[in-house]
């Protein structure tokens, strides 16, 4: 079935990188555009990032403009989200997640996603 | 990219009717037909209620409605169940190929 199933999740350090993976399985990833969102402790969702179907488009959300980068490898379905200079902050529930598609067009909107990978940033 | 405002909470009794609000600007709201809304029980996996405003992925039932007007978008669920309980998340499309969410709203059924 179609599933997106996150990794790379855990305790680092402020100032420290971690490397969150995505793996999708069910559909034809290399034609969807992706995205990771986050949810904060007590707090709501947070869109982090969108990368296009072929990688050639890269955009960021501002809290981590600048310190992300999105990526992805279509020969092995997979996503990733190169985090450095983690903060504090930072500390949350990465989703990755799927923009759906409908007649032929792009959605906007998410359609499916993983259950999530915790990054918890704290010395 | 502020977020969109949504009440912290709302709550019904089964059968009951509630709206959820979600407030944003011209920026996104108001300027882009591409509000969705996810329903989020803790610990799973957020799912797509609507999309474009007011289209329903399969299998949403139809006691859930949309809306949308000027800067204010807006979910309605009727005959409130009890597995209606989670948070509400609406999302815009904004400007600059960015998303920006609401703040959430936590529905209790009473």
């Amino acid at each position: 079935q179609v599933q997106l199933v996150e990794s790379g999740g855990g305790v680092v350090q402020p100032g420290r990188s971690l490397r969150l993976s995505c793996a999708a399985s069910g559909f034809t990833f290399s034609s969807y555009h992706m995205h990771w969102v986050r949810q904060t402790p007590g707090k709501g969702l947070e869109w982090v990032a969108v990368i296009s179907y072929d990688g050639s488009n890269k955009y960021y959300g501002g809290s981590v403009n600048g310190r992300c980068t999105i990526s992805r490898d279509n020969s092995k379905n997979t996503l990733y989200l190169q985090m450095n200079s983690l903060r504090t902050e930072d500390t949350a529930v990465y989703y990755c997640g799927r923009e759906g598609q409908s007649s032929g067009y792009y959605m906007r909107a998410f359609d499916i996603w993983g259950q999530g990978t915790m990054v918890t940033v704290s010395s | 990219q502020s977020a969109l405002t949504q009440p912290r909470s709302v709550s019904g009794s089964p059968g009951q009717s509630v709206s959820i609000s979600c407030t944003g600007t011209s920026s996104d709201v108001g300027g882009y037909n591409y509000v969705s809304w996810y329903q989020h029980h803790p610990g799973k996996a957020p799912k797509l209620m609507f999309y474009d405003v007011n289209r329903r992925p399969s299998g949403v039932p139809d006691r859930f409605s949309v809306s949308k007007s000027g800067n204010t978008a807006s979910l309605t669920i009727s005959g409130l169940q009890a597995e209606d309980e989670a948070d509400y998340y609406c999302c815009s499309y904004a400007d600059s190929y960015t998303w920006v969410f609401g703040g959430g709203t936590k529905l209790t059924v009473l």
